[in-house]
């Protein structure tokens, strides 16, 4: 029972161009989003999240969507630079009994070409 | 300040010996946790302790799996025996959570790749 769903195993982009990545959940109970950056060899870094009561936050050339309805947030990065070449995870954390666990989506492995 | 510090990074063994893996969380923070990460596939929480508790055990496969946290600081995760399937990167981190402000900002250590021959 795969809760947080990243559908693209992999995205491609020109240094200097829009990254989308995408997740989706099916979890209700879900009320805090978070996107973590892992390069090889070394342990995932969290890199941006948001409430459920927001539908957008926004650091620097991060941007974090929530499409609460549809059950699906996105990450966009722009503009893409070749440093951000890495698998970002989507995660979800629940209130109620689940309190404090955090569910990671599959990754998604994002290559920025110069 | 220094990270989450695991131990080893890397451990080859044959299946059905033991092994352990060391965790030092950053200093100060009450919460840690141990995650699974098989090739391909995001992290999987094991185990989660709060101080020297542990609050959420559910996916421990307990058969074989077992985890202490002494003093609620340093962690150790062993796995005996270990079988082909083990064969995963075990991943620990650790939070500060104060009350109800639980926001999933976890820190990761590098972890610890497991290869059962």
């Amino acid at each position: 029972d795969q809760q947080v769903k990243q559908n693209s195993p992999s995205l491609s982009v020109q240094e200097g161009r829009i990254s989308i990545l995408n997740c989706d959940y099916t979890n209700s109970m879900f009320d805090y989003f978070l996107w973590y950056k892992k390069y090889p060899a070394e342990g995932p870094t969290f890199l941006i999240s948001i409430s459920s009561i927001k539908d957008k936050n926004e650091d620097g050339r991060f941007t974090v969507f929530l499409n609460k309805s549809a059950k699906h947030l996105s990450l966009h990065i722009v503009p893409s630079q070749p440093g951000d070449s890495a698998v970002y995870f989507c995660a979800a954390l629940a209130g109620g009994t689940s309190y404090g666990k955090l569910t990671f989506g599959q990754g998604t492995i994002l290559t920025v070409h110069p | 300040e220094a990270g989450v510090v695991q131990s080893p990074r890397y451990k080859i063994i044959e299946k059905k010996q033991p092994v352990a893996f060391w965790c030092n969380p950053i200093s100060g923070h009450n919460t840690l946790y141990w995650y699974l990460q098989n090739l391909g596939q995001g992290p999987e929480l094991l185990i989660r302790y709060e101080n020297e508790e542990a609050v959420d055990d559910s996916q421990l496969p307990k058969d074989r799996f077992s985890a202490e946290r002494l003093k609620g600081v340093d962690s150790t995760l062993k796995i005996q025996p270990a079988e082909l399937g083990d064969s995963a990167v075990y991943l620990c981190a650790s939070s500060l959570v104060v009350g109800t402000a639980n926001t999933g900002e976890l820190f990761f250590g590098e972890g610890s790749r497991l290869t059962v021959l």
